[in-house]
């Protein structure tokens, strides 16, 4: 089984405050690594697929990096907002058509 | 629109009793799967499905099964329902790229 971790597992952020989180994965056999936001709910929607190392990606306030050759991956959300709150899951994939993989989630909060 | 659909989406039964999820996809979409979801644990791959008649074991099958008879469709069975199946169930498809998620099945086993 393989081990993608995130963290934080939560975090409560003031509106307007820029934020980030991580996902750790295995750094061998590197195929893809997917962000998903998860309203409470709804279903997971998905945000970025991410597949070269180097890769960034952006989609509104929120971007992503990613660094295959040490494993993780980052995921800002710039000036939050209330409706940025959610559960961000990251996944992880080795190959074309193989399972994915899910970290646990980071429970994100923002007050108005 | 394009959608996944899971039906039903709650169910309350009783152990030992089978059932039937059902999950389908609008999309043409070629890889299926289905997740569970529990508290602390995040969603955990049972089954997943690269093209008709071809289907693998996720991280957690034992007590599930699946088939893929049809493109569209991608049935999770439970023959035996127990109580530790309790979970909220996702269905989800894709072209090999991102994940369409089903809107869940929400199952009680008592």
């Amino acid at each position: 089984i393989l081990n993608v971790e995130q963290s934080p597992q939560s975090l409560h952020v003031q509106e307007g405050d820029s934020t980030n989180f991580t996902c750790s994965f295995p750094s061998s056999n590197f195929y893809a690594l997917h962000w998903y936001r998860w309203e409470t709910a709804k279903s997971p929607e998905a945000l970025f697929v991410m597949t070269l190392n180097g890769d960034e990606k952006k989609k509104g306030r929120i971007s992503a990096t990613l660094n295959t050759k040490e494993g993780y991956s980052y995921l800002y959300i710039k000036g939050s907002q209330p409706e940025d709150s959610a559960t961000y899951l990251c996944a992880f994939i080795i190959h074309a058509g193989n399972m994915l993989t899910f970290g646990g989630g980071t429970r994100l909060m923002v007050k108005p | 629109e394009a959608q996944v659909t899971q039906n039903p989406r709650y169910l309350i039964t009783v152990t030992g009793k089978k059932l039937t999820v059902t999950c389908s996809q609008n999309m043409n979409h070629e890889y299926m799967s289905w997740y569970r979801q529990d508290p602390g644990l995040g969603l955990r791959q049972i089954y997943y499905s690269m093209n008709v008649e071809v289907t693998d074991k996720g991280d957690v099958p034992e007590g599930y099964k699946v088939s893929r008879k049809e493109k569209r469709n991608f049935p999770l069975i439970l023959e035996s329902p127990s109580p530790n199946q309790t979970s909220l169930y996702f269905c989800a498809s894709s072209w090999g790229g991102e994940q369409y998620f089903g809107p869940g099945t929400r199952l009680t086993v008592t």
